[in-house]
């Protein structure tokens, strides 16, 4: 069954440390790659997709994706974490050949660390 | 241009009510999801209606339906609540119906509690 995994339910950082946020999908066809943040008691926000075409996508708020087909990941990073960033994170993604709905990870709960 | 508005935010029913809960999407969109998130089983699709019509459906039993009307406005109702059924509903637009590069853009939920 085509799956998607959030390594890490929590991922702690200092404010000014990178942040590193790990996605795999199961699936031998590239899919579409989303992530998206949602804050306490919001809806989900778009953060940034792949589609097709440069696999280093960037998106809001200084994050960006790398997708590597071969190792069949979508990992969000960001260079220097802000307290602002503290939320939870969610890979999803539309897999080819279904109902084009997306699947969504189980979510990563970020904490900042001052 | 307005977001994807979600009535009510929050909700307390009691076991055995049922509960209808309304979303009113992007102007112009016409696609509607609904989601049920929940801490233990994160986010779940429940159902996507398109030009009033649904075009999928989650695993979730019959209890949980649907309805889109002509202005695209949505909303699911849930019948005979259970403790199970409590969770953030979330509700979100697209222009177009699923595809590969649909994007969809999500309202800020309904928190529902059923005691």
């Amino acid at each position: 069954a085509q799956s998607v995994t959030q390594l890490g339910s929590h991922v702690s950082v200092s404010e000014g440390a990178l942040v590193l946020l790990r996605c795999n999908y199961s699936s031998s066809v590239p899919p579409y790659l989303f992530w998206y943040v949602q804050y306490p008691n919001q809806g989900l926000q778009l953060l940034l997709k792949y589609t097709t075409g440069a696999t280093l996508v960037k998106g809001i708020n200084g994050f960006e994706a790398e997708f590597k087909k071969s190792e069949t990941s979508f990992h969000l990073t960001k260079p220097s974490a802000h307290m602002s960033d503290a939320a939870e994170y969610f890979c999803a993604v539309i897999f080819s050949g279904g109902s084009y709905i997306p699947t969504f990870g189980r979510g990563t709960s970020l904490i900042v660390h001052p | 241009k307005a977001g994807v508005t979600q009535t009510p935010r929050y909700l307390i029913k009691t076991r055995g009510q049922q509960v209808t809960l309304s979303c009113s999407p992007i102007s112009g969109h016409r696609s509607v999801s609904w989601y049920q998130q929940t801490p233990g089983q994160g986010l779940q699709f429940l159902f996507e209606y398109f030009s009033e019509t649904q075009r999928n459906k989650g695993n979730f039993p019959g209890r949980f339906s649907g309805r889109q009307f002509s202005n695209s406005r949505s909303e699911m109702n849930v019948s005979t609540l259970e403790l199970g059924d409590s969770a953030l509903y979330l509700c979100a637009s697209s222009l177009a119906q699923a595809g590969m590069n649909t994007e969809a853009f999500f309202g800020q939920g309904t928190r529902l509690t059923v005691v």
